[in-house]
């Protein structure tokens, strides 16, 4: 079945470590998509990447960096520079010049 | 600034009953209209796009949705809610013919479905 794996669902960390997420997506999606939940926050851009080796910043991408190498894969590091990590994040893919994006179960953070 | 406007934070129906939930949305452009749905602790599922043509489209799981242009809106309806339908649902709008296929969120809806 095609679509888009996060791993691992939930992720427990040490407040000031380093954290990466995982996502891959097996669509054939060039664009890939990383956001931030928060209760009554709705979803928040945090980077995107519309072809392998480059991305961009979205609205929060302080004290977060990916890498896009691979189509399929598209990691999020959290890095100990955010300063409020525990969230909820998803991460997303479409076809690039269409606009709707297909979702990942979502990795839920926790920092303490 | 685009920007969506999903007006209601929570609302409770009654299993059978219709549904209407709002959005609003502030866009320079043409834009393309999405519906998502979300159960606890999972990702998004679209429900039902709208790019072009009939202004009513239909979406999975007996979902609508109408796009009026004149009033900048794109609300969800179902006629008869179901139990299975209490979920968090965001409306979403994004560019026609845009570079990036960037998407912006509203704040979400939470359903309650009363039996």
């Amino acid at each position: 079945d095609g679509g888009i794996t996060q791993s691992p669902k939930y992720l427990f960390r040490k407040e000031g470590q380093n954290v990466t997420l995982s996502c891959e997506q097996n669509l054939n999606h060039d664009a890939m998509y990383w956001y931030r939940q928060d209760p009554g926050q709705g979803l928040r851009l945090i980077y995107y990447s519309q072809i392998v080796n480059d991305f961009q910043k979205g609205d929060i991408a302080e004290g977060y960096s990916v890498s896009r190498e691979k189509k399929e894969s598209f990691p999020l590091t959290v890095t100990s520079a955010q300063k409020n990590p525990t969230a909820f994040y998803l991460c997303a893919s479409s076809i690039a010049d269409r606009g709707e994006q297909y979702f990942g179960p979502g990795t839920r953070l926790t920092v303490t | 600034a685009q920007s969506v406007t999903q007006p209601d934070i929570h609302i409770t129906v009654s299993e059978g009953a219709s549904l209407e939930l709002r959005c609003n949305y502030s866009y320079g452009a043409t834009p393309y209209l999405f519906w998502y749905v979300q159960s606890p602790g999972q990702g998004l599922q679209l429900l039902l796009k709208y790019f072009s043509g009939d202004t009513l489209v239909q979406g999975i799981k007996g979902f609508e949705a109408e796009f009026k242009r004149s009033q900048s809106s794109f609300n969800l309806r179902k006629p008869s809610v179901h139990w299975s339908d209490a979920a968090e649902y965001f409306c979403a709008v994004g560019e026609i013919g845009g570079s990036q296929g960037n998407l912006i969120f509203g704040k979400g809806t939470k359903l309650s479905v009363k039996p």
